[in-house]
């Protein structure tokens, strides 16, 4: 089945202790994206990515750090967690940019 | 940046009726699309529309694009309590998707 697997579902952590939240596609998508969801503010990209060891910032990219060394995967990493970074995470994917996504099921997020 | 604005920000209506929302955004686009997202879940893609296009139909979808607006609508005919949820217009502009902050729809049994 043509998915995108993100992990955990649900993360509670405190402030400054590192976080690797994981993202995977099996449809062989060349590019692949990282949002935030807040109330009333929308989707808000983080970083996206056009292809392998390519990568680059979206929207809202302070605190946030990813890597594509592998065509299926695209890791969001928080090295210094904030409360401010509370919030529902997507990762989604597309054959390339501007085309229909695939979201994940999300990642909700508590730093406390 | 948030391209798109969706209109109005919540709407509730009885089952059976249309369900008509707006997106307006500000500068030229390749594409615009439109997802629904349930409750907190991922985001489902419902219909893409390319920037030459005027007009298109999916199920009991119809989604319009005027670009000299720089407006798309996206209309639900003979809605059901299963299309309860949040609705997102995208849209692409230099390969990246930009999402509005969505409108909220409520169908009355």
């Amino acid at each position: 089945e043509a998915q995108v697997t993100q992990n955990p579902r649900y993360l509670i952590t405190v402030t400054g202790k590192k976080l690797t939240v994981t993202c995977s596609q099996n449809m062989n998508h060349e590019y692949m994206s990282w949002y935030r969801q807040d109330p009333g503010l929308g989707l808000r990209q983080i970083y996206y990515s056009m292809n392998v060891e390519v990568t680059d910032k979206g929207d809202v990219p302070e605190g946030y750090k990813v890597s594509r060394k592998e065509k299926r995967n695209f890791p969001l990493i928080l090295e210094s967690p904030s409360p401010n970074q509370t919030s529902l995470y997507f990762c989604a994917s597309s054959s390339r940019g501007g085309e229909k996504l695939f979201f994940g099921s999300g990642t909700q997020l508590s730093v406390l | 940046s948030q391209q798109g604005e969706e209109d109005p920000q919540a709407l509730s209506i009885q089952e059976g009726e249309n369900a008509t929302m707006n997106c307006s955004y500000k500068t030229s686009i390749n594409n615009l699309q439109w997802y629904r997202q349930n409750s907190g879940r991922g985001l489902v893609h419902l219909i893409l529309i390319r920037s030459n296009e005027r007009e298109k139909h999916s199920g009991r979808l119809r989604v319009t694009l005027d670009t000299s607006k720089k407006s798309s609508s996206l209309l639900i005919t003979a809605s059901r309590a299963a299309d309860t949820a949040s609705y997102f217009c995208a849209t692409d502009n230099d390969y990246k998707l930009s999402f509005g902050a969505g409108t909220t729809v409520t169908v009355r049994a």
